[in-house]
């Protein structure tokens, strides 16, 4: 079964709400999970790093204001794309790591539709 | 840094047929190496995975050798099946923050 829950699957918004993702551990706790955005037919693309306890870690031209990362407990983060626009419409996957990183598993991702 | 090089697909093939996904990397140290399959409007799933040079990952028919010596992962099965189409990412894990990806390979098998 799945060991990393992401939840909405899918999500049609307004432009200029905000949607909120989240990203659960459910069988082992989790100190760090990244967050992927999917662009068609391409590979996924880190987008930040997400730190139990502290700020997360954006990676080189990823808007830390408009993509909101909170990492309250040890087996859950959240994305929020906050005054999203129809260019935000993508593919979302985050990932937990387990075991040094050895293995990562991946949630099962968010379909955001921006309209 | 660490880079990883796929194969362009899409790689079209009919049931039963022999397939190749070929990959290479670039990494500092001796790093893991996965296979990660995605199906359509689907997350993420570890197909295989091989943790030094010589081993060999499989799962569901589908095998790849670590190749230190020429820096290869490639993915291989022997008869491929409709269900088996997907878009296949080989990925590396060096000990830096996250898994390196391949641009992955789409795979359409045909009955």
């Amino acid at each position: 079964g799945a060991v990393v829950s992401q939840h909405p699957s899918r999500v049609i918004c307004k432009s200029g709400t905000s949607v909120k993702i989240e990203c659960r551990s459910l069988d082992f706790q989790a100190t760090t999970m990244f967050w992927y955005r999917q662009f068609p037919k391409q590979s996924l693309m880190l987008m930040a790093t997400s730190n139990e306890g502290s700020k997360a870690t954006y990676e080189q031209g990823v808007e830390k204001d408009k993509f909101l990362i909170n990492h309250a407990s040890l087996t859950l983060s959240t994305l929020t794309v906050t005054s999203a626009h129809p260019e935000d419409s993508s593919f979302y996957i985050c990932s937990a790591p387990r075991g040094g990183n050895t293995e990562a598993f991946f949630g099962q991702g968010t379909r955001l539709t921006v309209v | 840094g660490d880079s990883v090089t796929q194969m362009e697909g899409p790689v079209t093939l009919s049931e039963e047929a022999f397939l190749t996904i070929n990959c290479t990397y670039t990494a500092t140290g001796y790093p893991s190496l996965f296979w990660y399959v995605q199906y359509p409007g689907e997350g993420l799933q570890l197909l295989l995975k091989a943790t030094k040079a010589d081993d060999k990952g499989s799962n569901k028919g589908f095998e790849a050798t670590y190749r230190k010596e020429t820096t290869s992962f490639h993915l291989e099965k022997g008869s491929v099946q409709v269900s088996d189409s997907a878009v296949y990412f080989c990925a590396l894990y060096s000990g830096y923050s996250t898994l390196t990806f391949g641009k992955g390979t789409m795979l359409l098998v045909s009955p």
